[in-house]
């Protein structure tokens, strides 16, 4: 169901250094800007990354987002255990007129 | 305090209607364009239905003809309409509020959830 494809999993050990991939195509990440939530356990997603690299205030400048042709990417440094969640990338897709979301990712922190 | 609270959530026949609500506090609940998202298990998040400030609709796909969006802005409140319930229906619904600069769009905020079971 999901247009944009993530790995189902991540982990890192504290302080180290996490990507998570998101592969979309050339109606949505290619042409549109690639927002980021992240979802704690047991709550709503939250805002984490939008316009492919910005940061709401708030949200610790361990985390940065990239795009490049038609993926984009979510890199959080430092790794903390507060950082276990699952993450979400997301899009507007020009062919099917309507925001599509990514596979979401799970981070474990080890 | 800015927030999005959702209600209306239950267990309910395959076949039969829920009406889910969203009570807006915080903001000027008029001027923005608000979307239901769910959540499943098995599917992800999921968009579903929009209604924007001049109360124009869209619908996904999967929920086109069966639900319906609606807003009452004097009562900073959304409502989703959801009729000939399946079970792949069963899920945890969010509104979410999509704030639009000239450059980007993005959900940046979200209610916290209610959950809608569609089982026998």
């Amino acid at each position: 169901q999901s247009v944009l494809t993530q790995p189902p999993s991540a982990s890192g050990t504290p302080g180290q250094r996490v990507t998570i991939s998101c592969s979309g195509s050339s109606s949505n990440i290619a042409t549109n800007i690639v927002n980021w939530y992240q979802q704690l356990p047991g709550t709503a997603p939250k805002v984490l990354i939008y316009n492919n690299n910005q940061r709401p205030s708030g949200v610790p400048d361990r985390f940065s987002g990239s795009k490049s042709g038609t993926s984009a990417s979510l890199a959080i440094s430092g790794l903390q255990s507060e950082d276990e969640a699952d993450y979400y990338c997301a899009a507007w897709d020009d062919s099917l007129v309507r925001d599509v979301f990514g596979t979401g990712t799970k981070v474990t922190v080890l | 305090e800015v927030q999005l609270v959702e209600s209306g959530g239950g267990l309910v026949q395959p076949g039969g209607s829920l009406r889910l609500s969203c009570v807006a506090s915080g903001f000027t609940f008029s001027r923005y364009d608000i979307h239901w998202v769910r959540q499943s298990t098995g599917r992800g998040l999921e968009w579903v239905a929009a209604i924007g400030t001049a109360g124009d609709t869209y619908y996904s796909g999967s929920v086109q003809g069966r639900f319906i969006i609606s807003r009452e802005n004097a009562k900073s409140s959304l409502f989703l309409q959801m009729n000939s319930l399946r079970a792949e229906d069963t899920a945890v619904y969010y509104c979410a509020r999509k704030y639009c600069s000239n450059s980007y769009c993005v959900y940046d905020m979200w209610g916290q959830g209610t959950m809608a079971t569609i089982s026998s």
